[in-house]
């Protein structure tokens, strides 16, 4: 596809269940970032991976919050044992820039929104 | 640390009016600044950056390092304005404000 591509578009769970969102970046992009973006609220840097690297996880909120990025492309972000702070929209985006100091422009998917009941 | 807000969550105006959004920054180094826009049931997307001083859409950003501001203006505002806009700046990480969404009334 043309764009940065997320799924699920929505989720709901359940208080403690676990929860896995996928992002599929921009073919060719080195630079992929989650951000996390609660309700009347502005994107909140969770991580930054630059191909399968995780430089920078500093942002994700607890040790239940978990991110992958194997192969260089696909990039899963998974939450244990959900809680209902974590309700929120989940934001990819991907940057053709090799280095997080040259990343100008990020391109973002349309997010997953998380609800946890 | 870095920090950016912008104080106005909502802002009204009628269409042929000129509008400012404003932005106020906190960084130590060198700041870069940018704008990005989301429009009704669209993605996020990056409006305009400091460094390349365009004019995207009639927008205009100048950034003022004295009083640290990257305030968003445009002479006259359309209908198809209306949109969540958010300023960003760029030091360790990308980091966002809470953003304004703007409302151009007919």
């Amino acid at each position: 596809g043309a764009g940065v591509s997320q799924s699920p578009r929505y989720k709901v769970a359940k208080r403690g269940q676990d929860v896995a969102l996928r992002c599929d970046p921009i073919s060719g992009h080195v630079s992929l970032f989650w951000y996390q973006q609660a309700l009347g609220q502005g994107p909140e840097f969770l991580t930054y991976f630059q191909n399968e690297a995780q430089l920078d996880k500093s942002g994700l909120p607890s040790d239940r919050f978990f991110a992958e990025r194997p192969e260089g492309s696909v990039s899963t972000l998974k939450i244990q044992r959900t809680q209902q702070e974590d309700s929120a929209v989940y934001l990819c985006a991907s940057s053709l820039a090799r280095y997080w100091g040259q990343a100008g422009e990020l391109f973002f998917g349309e997010g997953s929104r998380l609800t946890v009941l | 640390a870095q920090r950016v807000t912008q104080p106005e969550k909502l802002l009204s105006v009628f269409k042929g009016a000129p509008v400012e959004l404003k932005c106020n920054y906190s960084y130590s180094g060198s700041p870069e600044l940018f704008w990005y826009v989301q429009y009704s049931r669209q993605r996020l997307q990056l409006l305009l950056r400091h460094i390349s001083r365009e004019s995207i859409k009639g927008f205009t950003a100048d950034l003022n390092k004295g009083e640290t501001s990257f305030h968003l203006k445009k002479p006259f505002a359309q209908e198809e304005d209306s949109a969540m806009y958010y300023c960003a700046l760029r030091g360790s990480r990308l980091t966002f404000g809470e953003g304004t969404q703007l409302t151009v009334n007919p």
